[in-house]
């Protein structure tokens, strides 16, 4: 089975904090994403990664960075929270090709409160 | 853009119907739907390609009508365990993520 980890479940941080949240797939996969989960807004797209060091913005890239280093690891980083950083964030990988290329496997994801 | 989803929540009663749609304002290369229950992470149902057939995932199939950039999630039956969001995301290319967008989703709830 294809299995997406997250680093934490829940996260509580403080305004200004540089927060990390980490991003580990074990299926070789050179797609990966981090999303962004608010109610009524559905999943939107942070940061894309194809591959090691290579990554794209997506819809909502601003006030967020992402680190990819390792294939099987995808970091997304906030340099300064903020409360309106306070939702879900989802990561997936997609692999480029074989019989399941078009699926994208989610992480648990991690619930991020910043006070 | 963010395909639309209609409509945003339904409720129905377990053996019964629904249909949920989505519909995007580009030309799109494939649909694909997912399914999040309440606490868990979306899981893939399936994909509609381009020129492809309808698919089917047990007792849910969709179409995609590709005039209308428009596709169909079918639900026949219901039960329990269908109860969740639905998510459509689009791609107007294939192989690529950066073009891949999620609808807003739709709220399922099945009642015993």
């Amino acid at each position: 089975d294809v299995k997406v980890t997250q680093s934490s479940r829940y996260l509580v941080k403080r305004t200004g904090e540089k927060v990390f949240l980490e991003c580990v797939q074990d299926m070789d996969h050179e797609n990966m994403f981090w999303y962004r989960q608010d109610p009524g807004l559905g999943l939107r797209l942070i940061y894309f990664s194809y591959d090691v060091k290579m990554k794209e913005k997506g819809d909502i890239p601003e006030g967020y960075s992402v680190s990819r280093e390792k294939k099987e690891r995808f970091s997304l980083i906030l340099e300064s929270a903020s409360t309106n950083q306070t939702s879900m964030y989802l990561c997936a990988s997609r692999p480029l090709g074989g019989s399941s290329y078009n699926e994208q496997f989610f992480g648990p994801g991690t619930r991020l409160t910043v006070l | 853009q963010q395909p639309v989803q209609s409509p945003q929540a339904v409720i129905l009663r377990e053996g019964e119907d629904a249909v949920i749609n989505c519909s995007s304002s580009k030309a799109l290369y494939s649909v694909h739907w997912y399914r999040q229950k309440h606490g868990e992470a979306p899981v893939f149902l399936m994909i509609l390609l381009k020129g492809g057939e309808q698919m089917r995932h047990e007792k849910i199939s969709a179409s995609f009508n590709e005039k209308k950039q428009q596709s169909s999630l079918y639900l026949t039956a219901s039960q329990l365990s269908y109860s969740g969001t639905y998510f459509c995301g689009t791609e107007t290319q294939p192989k690529t993520g950066q073009n891949f967008v999620f609808g807003p989703g739709t709220r399922l709830s099945v009642l015993p």
